[in-house]
């Protein structure tokens, strides 16, 4: 069956404007997770979703990140304002359940804010 | 927040070695996911385990609740297996919210 699917898969912008990250579950699975990897760096949560509710924000690192999700399905990530050290891998995955569900990574967007 | 250390950083072996990457964390956790990122940087689940030993060909993970420790081996690892290989646990342990990431141990088979 299909995937985590991701758009867009690369995003290009200048420092200052908004973007939206788009991520598709996997069908029927409730739980939807964002991630980012910056160049070099390791992998960092930043919010996650069971269901439309998002539990837990802590990961967000400043109030111009945004993540919403409606009909317990797609979701987006929203950055605005955005400055270089914005720039990084974006990465969505969704699980089962949040409870012991193995987690299935999409293919990423990779952000550069000029 | 749980933290997680993993072990070694990078390693290069040569076609059918044994390989073994460790990985230890702080907090008490429900489950351990380890994790595989290809040069591409797709990210493929490999294991997710809460207690002894799980197999899948020729890759094994195992983990120690008591002594908070997983280790990843590969047997008769093969140049296809060069790839990132990460540890993860969940942020505070139970499970019901984000992974905290190992920094990943960067493996190099040669043929």
């Amino acid at each position: 069956g299909a995937g985590v699917s991701q758009s867009p898969s690369n995003k290009v912008t200048e420092k200052g404007k908004d973007v939206e990250l788009r991520c598709d579950p996997i069908s029927g699975h409730t739980a939807l997770y964002w991630y980012r990897q910056s160049l070099g760096q390791g992998l960092e949560f930043l919010i996650y979703f069971q269901g439309n509710s998002a539990p837990d924000k802590s990961g967000l690192p400043s109030d111009r990140f945004s993540a919403e999700r409606t009909g317990g399905s797609v979701s987006t990530l929203t950055i605005q304002r955005t400055q270089q050290e914005d720039s990084a891998v974006y990465l969505c995955a969704s699980s089962l359940s949040t409870h012991l569900g193995t987690q299935y990574f999409g293919p990423g967007t990779r952000l550069t804010v000029l | 927040k749980n933290e997680v250390e993993q072990s070694p950083q990078n390693l290069t072996a040569q076609e059918g070695e044994f390989i073994t990457i460790n990985c230890s964390y702080s907090v008490g956790i429900s489950a351990l996911h380890w994790l595989q990122q290809h040069p591409g940087g797709g990210i493929v689940s490999l294991f997710m385990l809460s207690s002894g030993k799980k197999k899948h060909g020729r890759l094994i993970a195992t983990i120690n609740i008591q002594e908070k420790h997983s280790s990843l081996h590969i047997t008769a690892s093969h140049p296809r297996d060069s790839a990132v290989y990460i540890c993860a646990v969940p942020d505070s342990g139970g499970g019901a919210d984000g992974l905290t990431f190992g920094k990943g141990t960067h493996l190099i088979i040669q043929p």
